[in-house]
């Protein structure tokens, strides 16, 4: 069974321009959580939608947006784009939004922001 | 709030040696805590968790952690490290305050040494 698949795997943008990270979850998973992980740091919670529905928003300007569609894949955009954006951006799915936590992670999208 | 402290950034072990990567926890709640494994330039991978269930888990790749309440703490542990062990190690604790989005600690790089 496939994993959790990202789409792009790298990427570079310039300051100010916007940038769209695509995210399909392991089948048969209703949620979908993103995280921002800067490089030297730990992942940093994001977003978090079940069902097309946003369940929890971290701590992240409103630059920052995503939503789930109704084949539970999802995408995360970012405007405006800063240097301090760069890093690698992971996605994980779950069968649903609470139960224990388990994430399965796809492998990110590499941000690059010059 | 929940959070997750990780106590040293880098661990350098040689093989056959014991691995220890130390985690310490805070929640209000009885907690749920995750070990991830990251290998470089991929996502994170699930090594062992801890539900409320027995204190000591066992997880992939010979890894185990024990739950100990009175300590806050859930180190990681494996009897004789292995050049293929050397991998950012991740701790995450979810279930605080009603909310099951994981945090996750800032990371612990283990350097195997042959």
């Amino acid at each position: 069974d496939a994993g959790v698949t990202q789409s792009p795997t790298h990427l570079i943008k310039t300051r100010g321009q916007h940038v769209t990270l695509r995210c399909s979850p392991i089948s048969g998973h209703k949620s979908v959580s993103w995280y921002q992980q800067v490089l030297g740091q730990g992942p940093q919670f994001i977003f978090q939608y079940y069902e097309k529905e946003e369940r929890g928003r971290g701590n992240f300007p409103d630059r920052f947006s995503a939503r789930q569609f109704p084949n539970y894949s999802s995408e995360l955009n970012v405007n405006a784009l800063l240097l301090g954006d760069s890093a690698l951006y992971l996605c994980a799915s779950s069968f649903e939004a609470g139960g224990t936590g388990e994430l399965f992670f796809g492998e990110g999208s590499r941000l690059t922001v010059l | 709030a929940q959070s997750v402290t990780q106590l040293g950034s880098h661990v350098s072990v040689s093989e056959g040696a014991l691995v220890l990567l130390r985690c310490n926890y805070s929640s209000s709640v009885p907690p749920y805590l995750f070990w991830y494994v990251q290998y470089p330039n991929q996502g994170l991978q699930l090594l062992l968790k801890y539900t409320s269930a027995a204190t000591l888990v066992k997880g992939i790749n010979g890894f185990e952690a024990e739950f100990k309440k009175s300590e806050t703490s859930f180190h990681l542990t494996k009897p004789s490290a292995h050049m293929s062990d050397a991998a950012e190690y991740f701790c995450a604790v979810s279930r605080s305050g009603g909310s099951y989005i994981p945090t996750f600690g800032r990371g612990t790089s283990l350097i195997v040494h042959p």
